[in-house]
């Protein structure tokens, strides 16, 4: 497709249970970020890619996220023992390089009971 | 501590007039501005920008300005068209940094009454 693709687009889990968000930038997009939104919140910023490697984690909110991208394509967010606050829209964003306007993905829902 | 904040959480408009939609910074090292647009269950999508270098920029409908001075971005939309009813994000970033580490305001929902 011609957008950003996320997937899935919504997951429920339990609190404990580890979880994996991916993310598929617009072909040609080198630059990938990832922001989450939690009800009623703005949305923040998580991780940045430039290619693979990860300039700025600086928005990762605890040890238990981490994000990877691989042959400057897909990128995965994994978040490690959810709990309940981890709950919000995780979206992501890519754009042709940092400092051109970002598109983002519909998100995925992830909702931690 | 907001650095991005968007104080009116809602605006109702009427069709064919001049939707205003107002956001405010804190960080003069903000040097590139955006706004976006988003509808219920997708992704933010994006308006228009501008850069610290300019005061106003235009694309259609939609208009931006930039005050420096004041610190305040504003978005016009006109005229405003049913379609245009949705969540409005500005967002900043420190562009000198190279990465654009989207700083998102709380977002004003604008609705336009036919």
């Amino acid at each position: 497709g011609a957008g950003v693709s996320q997937s899935p687009s919504n997951k429920v889990t339990e609190k404990g249970k580890d979880v994996e968000l991916r993310c598929d930038p617009i072909s040609g997009h080198t630059a990938l970020y990832w922001y989450r939104q939690s009800l009623g919140q703005g949305l923040e910023f998580l991780i940045y890619f430039q290619g693979n490697s990860a300039p700025d984690k600086s928005g990762l909110p605890s040890d238990r996220f981490s994000a990877e991208r691989t042959g400057g394509s897909v990128s995965t967010l994994t978040i490690q023992r959810t709990q309940q606050e981890d709950s919000a829209v995780y979206l992501c964003a890519s754009s042709f390089w940092s400092g051109q306007p970002q598109h983002f993905g519909d998100g995925t829902r992830l909702s931690i009971l | 501590d907001q650095q991005v904040k968007q104080n009116s959480p809602s605006l109702s408009v009427q069709e064919g007039r001049i939707s205003i939609l107002n956001c405010d910074y804190t960080n003069s090292m903000f040097d590139y501005f955006l706004w976006y647009k988003k509808y219920p269950a997708e992704g933010p999508t994006f308006l228009i920008s501008i850069s610290s270098i300019k005061d106003k920029n235009e694309d259609g409908r939609f208009t931006v300005f930039l005050n420096k001075s004041a610190k305040h971005l504003s978005l016009h939309i006109v005229p405003s068209q049913p379609g245009d009813s949705a969540v409005y994000f500005c967002a900043v970033s420190p562009l000198i940094q190279g990465a654009q580490k989207l700083v998102f305001g709380q977002g004003t929902r604008l609705t336009i009454n036919p």
